[in-house]
């Protein structure tokens, strides 16, 4: 079966500190990928997406990047992360263009 | 990407009570989702819908893909202590991004 790991769980670090935050998918190949971001207040923002290796689409511009370096891994990060950069992070993957299925979450707090 | 209108924003109910929630958006959609979040947890898929008029249950949760393509509803019913969280609906119209809507917080007491 499919799972999904992301990681760390929690997350505190200064302003101007770079980020790195790591996906991993197991049990498939060629997954859809994705990264969320969940402000207090519920709503889910996509960030990024990636349909292959190499291949990523940014929904909204800001201070992060997104990379793939590997089919089944997708890597959040920032170079200089800001104080609205806090949050919390989810991972996910689809199996095609339908169900998403999310990671634990990463909660980032930026200080 | 498409604005995704779910009501109610909360609800706070007894346990034993049904449950009903909906979702609606200006755009059609080909697919409809269902999650649920626990507190520090990611999102879990609970019903997917894929096509118009499609009803769909799974165990006491019930969802439905409207007629016109541009709203869901999901049902709960006889609600217990776990049901606690928030649920999302999300929709999908082509191409890979899923558009969620801003949840509904569910509380049940005992």
């Amino acid at each position: 079966s499919q799972t999904i790991h992301q990681w760390p769980a929690t997350l505190v670090q200064p302003v101007g500190s770079p980020l790195s935050l790591e996906c991993t998918v197991e049990g498939t190949s060629n997954p859809n990928l994705y990264w969320y971001r969940q402000a207090a207040g519920r709503g889910l923002q996509l960030l990024f997406y990636s349909v292959g290796i190499g291949q990523i689409s940014s929904e909204v511009p800001q201070n992060l990047s997104a990379s793939r370096p590997q089919d089944r891994q997708f890597i959040l990060s920032s170079k200089k992360l800001l104080l609205s950069d806090s949050g919390f992070y989810l991972c996910a993957w689809s199996p095609g263009a339908a169900e998403a299925f999310f990671g634990q979450g990463t909660r980032l707090t930026v200080v | 990407g498409q604005q995704l209108n779910q009501s109610p924003q909360s609800m706070f109910i007894q346990e034993g009570e049904d449950v009903s929630m909906n979702c609606t958006s200006s755009s059609i959609f080909n697919t409809w989702l269902w999650y649920k979040q626990d507190p520090g947890e990611g999102p879990v898929l609970l019903i997917a819908l894929y096509k118009a008029g499609e009803l769909t249950s799974n165990g006491r949760l019930t969802a439905q893909f409207g007629i016109t393509r541009k709203d869901s509803f999901l049902n709960i019913s006889a609600s217990i202590p776990s049901d606690v969280g928030i649920y999302f609906c999300a929709g999908q119209l082509s191409g890979y991004a899923l558009n969620f809507g801003k949840g509904t917080s569910l509380l049940v007491t005992p």
